[in-house]
């Protein structure tokens, strides 16, 4: 089955940091770009990030761009988000989605809360 | 950025019945490739998102035929022929064509009445 399966979500104080992991299955990871999109409790979508294939071409929504990290390591067909200097309004279900957004996990919540 | 609107936010239906719902962009979405990335959908209760169409108005594999996308530039609609129980939840357009960044519309909200 293809699967993409979050984790590391947690609760965080504003400041703090946390790693998100994505691990997928089912299909060639090393050949998919892959995004990290978020959505606050009963509010929409909103793109986050974005990673080519080979992890060479990176892209940020301008409100993580420089405290967010996104990485990938296809030997072990993981993504990544590095999330630093952390804001109450980063609190979301964030989710990992394929290439053309055909195939998304589960989510992992993070809570920034003091 | 592109800027997505759907309307309505809130869509009362009768089952049995028709839906619709309109997605407007703020610049055409028609790519220099010749595509048109745009992108429809549906988040049940609880659930994660789930794609249904894809390039206006191709639809994913085990989505049922009576779901449909139309529209060509800045105007897109999402049709449900008859819409069922299973059909209640949110649904998104999302533009492809201009990145950074993907841009979703805002939602609109599918109910039973």
């Amino acid at each position: 089955d293809v699967q993409l399966v979050e984790s590391g979500g947690g609760l965080v104080q504003p400041g703090g940091s946390l790693r998100l992991s994505c691990a997928a299955s089912g299909f060639t990871f090393s050949s998919s770009s892959m995004h990290w999109v978020r959505q606050a409790p009963g509010k929409g979508l909103v793109w986050v990030s974005r990673i080519s294939s080979d992890g060479t071409t990176i892209t940020y929504a301008d409100s993580v761009r420089g405290r967010f990290t996104i990485s990938r390591d296809n030997a072990k067909n993981t993504l990544y988000l590095q999330m630093n200097s952390l804001r109450a309004e980063d609190t979301a279900l964030y989710y990992c989605s394929r290439s053309n957004f055909d195939i998304w996990g589960l989510g992992t919540m993070v809570t920034v809360s003091s | 950025d592109v800027v997505m609107t759907q309307s309505p936010l809130s869509l009362p239906v009768t089952l049995g019945q028709p839906a619709s719902i309109s997605c407007r962009s703020s610049q055409s979405l028609v790519h220099s490739d010749g595509n048109t990335y745009l992108t429809w959908f549906q988040q049940r209760p609880g659930q994660s998102p789930r794609r249904l169409i894809y390039r206006v108005s191709n639809r994913d594999s085990g989505v049922p035929d009576r779901f449909s996308g139309s529209g060509s530039g800045t105007d897109f609609t999402l049709k449900i022929s008859r819409v069922e129980a299973e059909d209640v939840g949110v649904y998104y357009c999302m533009q492809g064509t201009h990145w950074p960044p993907w841009t979703f519309g805002q939602g609109t909200k599918v109910e039973i009445k």
